[in-house]
C-alpha cells in the first residue's frame, strides 16, 4: 500500500521567503509527526498531531514555524521569513496511534535556503 | 549530554562481517525503536522493541530496560547494509509518542 509522501521532495529557499511542506500520512494514521533532521544529526521533534488536534508544538523552534491538519489528513509545515539555519529535512512520519504503534516515515524534503 | 547515544559514530566491515551497533539511554522509555536512513534521507523503521530480542532476516535486535541499552546486530553483512542506522527511544514522560533521537551510525560495507 502506499506509504507516507512528502512534498516537494526538494526546496531550495531564498533568505526571507515563506515555504510550505505538505506531508500525505498513510490512509487511517491518526497521529502524524513532524521532524527537523540537521545535516549529519538525528531528526528532532517539531510537532504532533493526533486527528486535527496539535497536541504538542514543543519542538517548534520559533514562531516562525507553524503546523496545521485542519481535516485529519494532510499535514502542511509552514516556515515564514526563512533563515539559513532553517536549511535541513523536514521528516513527516505516521503512525496508527500515539501508543504502541510504530511510525512510519516519509522520504522527506530537504530544504535548503541561499 | 544526549539522551540517547550511539557507538560507534562510523563503522567500516568487510562483507560478511558481523556488526554490532550500542544505544544508550538516560531516560526511562516505553520503547526503543532502531531505523535506517539512506543517503536521500528516507527512514525505514526496522524494530520497535520494549524488552527482550527480537530478529528479522539477518536482523537482530537487543533491549536491556534495566541497563537502558540496546544493540542491533547484523549478521552476514552486505555492501546493501550500507546506511546509517538512528536509535530512538520514545520516553515515558512528556508526549507520549514523542521519539528522541541518536545521532546515528554511519556503516560503509565494503566487498
Amino acid at each position: 500500500g502506499a506509504g507516507v509522501s512528502q512534498s516537494p521532495r526538494y526546496k531550495v529557499a531564498k533568505r526571507g521567503q515563506d515555504v510550505a511542506l505538505r506531508c500525505d500520512p498513510i490512509s487511517g494514521h491518526v497521529s502524524l509527526f513532524w521532524y527537523q533532521q540537521a545535516l549529519g544529526q538525528g531528526p528532532e521533534f517539531l510537532t504532533y498531531f493526533q486527528n486535527e488536534a496539535q497536541l504538542d508544538k514543543s519542538g517548534l523552534p520559533s514562531d516562525r514555524f507553524f503546523a496545521e491538519r485542519p481535516e485529519g489528513s494532510v499535514s502542511t509545515l509552514k516556515i515564514q521569513r526563512t533563515q539559513q539555519e532553517d536549511s535541513a529535512v523536514y521528516l513527516c512520519a505516521s503512525s496508527l496511534a500515539g501508543l504502541p504503534y510504530e511510525q512510519y516515515f516519509g522520504p522527506g524534503t530537504r530544504l535548503t535556503v541561499t | 549530554k544526549n539522551e540517547v547515544e550511539q557507538s560507534p559514530q562510523n563503522l567500516t566491515a568487510q562483507e560478511g562481517e558481523f556488526i554490532t551497533i550500542n544505544c544508550s539511554y538516560s531516560v526511562g522509555i516505553s520503547a526503543l525503536h532502531w531505523l535506517q536512513q539512506h543517503p536521500g534521507g528516507g527512514i525505514v523503521s526496522l524494530f520497535m522493541l520494549s524488552s527482550g530480542k527480537k530478529k528479522h532476516g539477518r536482523l537482530i535486535a537487543t533491549i536491556n530496560i534495566q541497563e537502558k541499552h540496546s544493540s542491533l546486530h547484523i549478521t552476514a553483512s552486505h555492501p546493501r547494509d550500507s546506511a546509517v542506522y538512528i536509535c530512538a527511544v520514545r520516553p515515558i514522560t512528556g508526549t507520549a509518542s514523542k521519539l528522541t533521537f541518536g545521532t546515528g551510525t554511519r556503516l560503509q560495507v565494503t566487498l
